[in-house]
């Protein structure tokens, strides 16, 4: 069965650091998605970043960037020049293209510290 | 564009009982999932209907369930309560599950 690890249960960082959130996963397919959502305290998840795993380069969105490592299955989350709005719970998630239904981790907290 | 919308927003039942949660999606989005969110659990996926049908079904028992209407709104049931389902219901809503889903506030449902 797939599974999505987030080894990182709570992370801090000092404002204007760059701060990495890890994630494996566990699958035997090839072609599947992969996500990292934040969840800021008492407001609504929304997609940070999202990478197709047949694509080689890693996906970026302003500040925040993957690292993919499609064989040691590791999809990790480097957030640059972090803000305090950037505190918020953060998942990581799976989609098996085939299968459809995503797994997701247990969830990083990030605090960030001014 | 309007969000996803859920409601009702909060909730109390007591065991036995049954619920039913609405979710209205983005307009244009044929795809509605619904997830589980406790603390000891996080986020687990429950189903995912696309234009009126269930295509993915999480590992939760029968007693969960849901349907899709025309418009793609959705509703979920839980019938015969337990402790146990007290969570944070999330709805997402998308073009298609390998796109960017739009999460709705969620209801939190607490049984007593």
């Amino acid at each position: 069965a797939q599974t999505v690890t987030q080894s990182q249960p709570e992370m801090s960082v000092q404002e204007a650091e760059t701060v990495t959130l890890s994630c494996t996963y566990d699958t035997s397919e090839s072609d599947y998605y992969l996500f990292w959502y934040k969840q800021p305290p008492s407001r609504q998840m929304i997609l940070v970043i999202r990478q197709e795993a047949y694509k080689q380069q890693n996906a970026t969105e302003n500040r925040f960037s993957v690292n993919f490592q499609k064989a040691a299955k590791s999809f990790s989350l480097k957030i640059s020049d972090s803000q305090l709005g950037d505190a918020a719970m953060y998942f990581c998630a799976y989609l098996m293209n085939r299968d459809d239904k995503i797994i997701f981790g247990k969830g990083t907290r990030l605090h960030i510290l001014p | 564009k309007a969000g996803v919308t859920q409601t009702p927003r909060y909730l109390i039942k007591t065991r036995g009982q049954q619920v039913t949660l609405s979710c209205s999606p983005i307009s244009g989005h044929r795809s509605v999932s619904w997830y589980q969110q406790t603390p000891g659990q996080g986020l687990q996926f429950l189903f995912e209907y696309f234009s009126e049908t269930q295509r993915n079904k999480g590992n939760f028992p029968g007693r969960f369930s849901g349907r899709q209407f025309s418009n793609s709104r959705s509703e979920m049931n839980v019938s015969t309560l337990e402790l146990g389902d007290s969570a944070l219901y999330l709805c997402a809503s998308s073009l298609a599950l390998t796109y960017e889903q739009y999460f709705g506030p969620g209801t939190r449902l607490t049984v007593t």
